[in-house]
């Protein structure tokens, strides 16, 4: 499958900024994901990231909140606006599945402090 | 809402025990069942994506059964060894997306 490389790995932010965090995959994918694990939960799916249209958000995520661009088909940004340390999260991004496994980033670790 | 329950939330083991999770999901608008392995500040390794009913799937000391009908998955680890500590994430798919649960922590000590 797909590689996708995330970064930064981890973070520590103030509160009140933002950050916007990338994923490059080594090949073409026509869906991508964004994911957020807050601690002690499941990891959730905040919206699906399509190229060349605006990404659909997920009931309780939103657009000023967390805007995503998809400029190609092998890159995909996620930026946590306005941070608060309710978004201390582990965030993850994923190509597929399709008909297959998803394949996924190595997250990105974020405290918001 | 659809919800996807795993247990335990986690376990401790012996090196060489056996031992095997649970994964329930909704059993209606089922595509797949898919079991991740995740070790920390690494992504997420997919170890089954399983979708007929009765499935059951194998590799190397990791096995899973697959019952769409009553909705649940086992996942069934042999001879556990201390690598296989990580987190087992179940994810459900009925679309395009996937609805993961919270996950089993296995911790296996030499």
């Amino acid at each position: 499958s797909a590689v996708i490389s995330q970064k930064p790995s981890r973070d520590i932010c103030q509160r009140g900024t933002s950050l916007t965090i990338q994923c490059q995959v080594d090949s073409q994918v026509t869906m991508m994901f964004w994911y957020r694990q807050q601690p002690g939960q499941s990891l959730t799916l905040i919206a699906t990231a399509n190229q060349g249209s605006e990404a659909t958000y997920e009931s309780g995520f939103v657009i000023d909140k967390f805007p995503i661009s998809r400029p190609n088909l092998t890159f995909s940004t996620l930026t946590v606006s306005n941070m608060s340390p309710e978004d201390s999260s582990i965030y993850l991004c994923s190509g597929g599945p399709m008909n297959t496994e998803a394949f996924f980033g190595q997250g990105t670790r974020l405290t918001v402090v | 809402i659809l919800n996807v329950e795993q247990s335990p939330q986690s376990l401790h083991v012996q090196e060489g025990d056996s031992t095997n999770f649970t994964c329930s999901f909704p059993s209606s608008n089922f595509y797949a069942l898919h079991w991740y392995r995740w070790e920390t500040a690494k992504s997420p390794e997919a170890l089954f994506v399983m979708t007929l009913n009765g499935d059951e799937k194998k590799k190397g000391r990791i096995s899973a059964t697959l019952n769409t009908k009553e909705g649940y998955s086992y996942l069934y680890i042999k001879g556990s060894q201390p690598e296989d500590s990580a987190t087992y994430l179940c994810a459900f798919q009925a679309g395009t997306a996937l609805i993961f649960g919270k996950g089993t922590t296995l911790s296996v000590s030499s």
